[in-house]
């Protein structure tokens, strides 16, 4: 079975620097995909950025992005020039890419992330 | 605009009395799940459905029940709840085919069964 793990449970950093949210998982499938989401106070599950598992290339978005190392499994979050409204909680995430229920995500226990002004 | 709504979005109930979370998404989307989300535990998917009428169990179904009837309707039932099934509670859609298919999530529904 597929799983995901985050082991910071609780990050800070100061507006305007950058930092890294880790995340590892494992699995024995080669076709699947990756996914940052960010839950602020509302709540709300926002996808921040994704990464295809064939694609060799990291994923960036504006100023996320993430460092995926397949073969250690590794597929961490950066988040350059932090802002305040960057505090949330951050979820790692990782869904099959053929097979029944393609649907499913598999969530990490997310990383709390703290904005200093 | 393209959403997944549910309700209601807070509920505080005692143990036993049949509850329903209504899930609907304007999208035509196959796909419909719900999740459960814990402190530490993250996002853990209850049941979800590839169409109507066919629905399947997730990692976590005990004590729940779904129905698919309608493409655009999922919604969550809760026949006898427990206090351990106080949690906050998504409903998510995207299309069926396989792929990197972003989910839509609804904005979430907190219930407290007391």
């Amino acid at each position: 079975a597929q799983t995901v793990t985050q082991s910071q449970p609780e990050m800070s950093v100061q507006e305007a620097e950058t930092v890294t949210l880790s995340c590892t998982y494992d699995t024995s499938e080669s076709d699947y995909y990756l996914f940052w989401y960010k839950q602020p106070p509302s709540r709300q599950m926002i996808l921040v950025i994704r990464q295809e598992a064939y694609k060799q290339q990291n994923a960036t978005e504006n100023r996320f992005s993430v460092n995926f190392q397949k073969a250690a499994k590794s597929f961490s979050l950066k988040i350059s020039d932090s802002q305040l409204g960057d505090a949330a909680m951050y979820f790692c995430a990782y869904r099959r890419g053929s097979g029944g229920n393609t649907g499913k995500l598999i969530f990490g226990q997310g990383t709390t992330l703290q904005v200093k002004p | 605009e393209a959403q997944v709504t549910q309700n209601p979005r807070y509920l505080i109930t005692v143990t036993g009395k049949k509850l329903t979370v209504t899930c609907s998404q304007n999208m035509n989307h196959e796909y419909m799940s719900w999740y459960r989300q814990d402190p530490g535990l993250g996002l853990r998917q209850i049941y979800y459905s590839m169409n109507v009428e066919v629905t399947d169990k997730g990692d976590v179904p005990e004590g729940y029940k779904v129905s698919r009837k309608e493409k655009r309707n999922f919604p969550l039932i809760l026949e006898s709840p427990s206090p351990n099934q106080t949690s906050l509670y998504f409903c998510a859609s995207s299309l069926g085919r396989p792929g990197a298919n972003v989910l839509t999530f609804g904005a979430g529904s907190r219930l407290t069964v007391l």
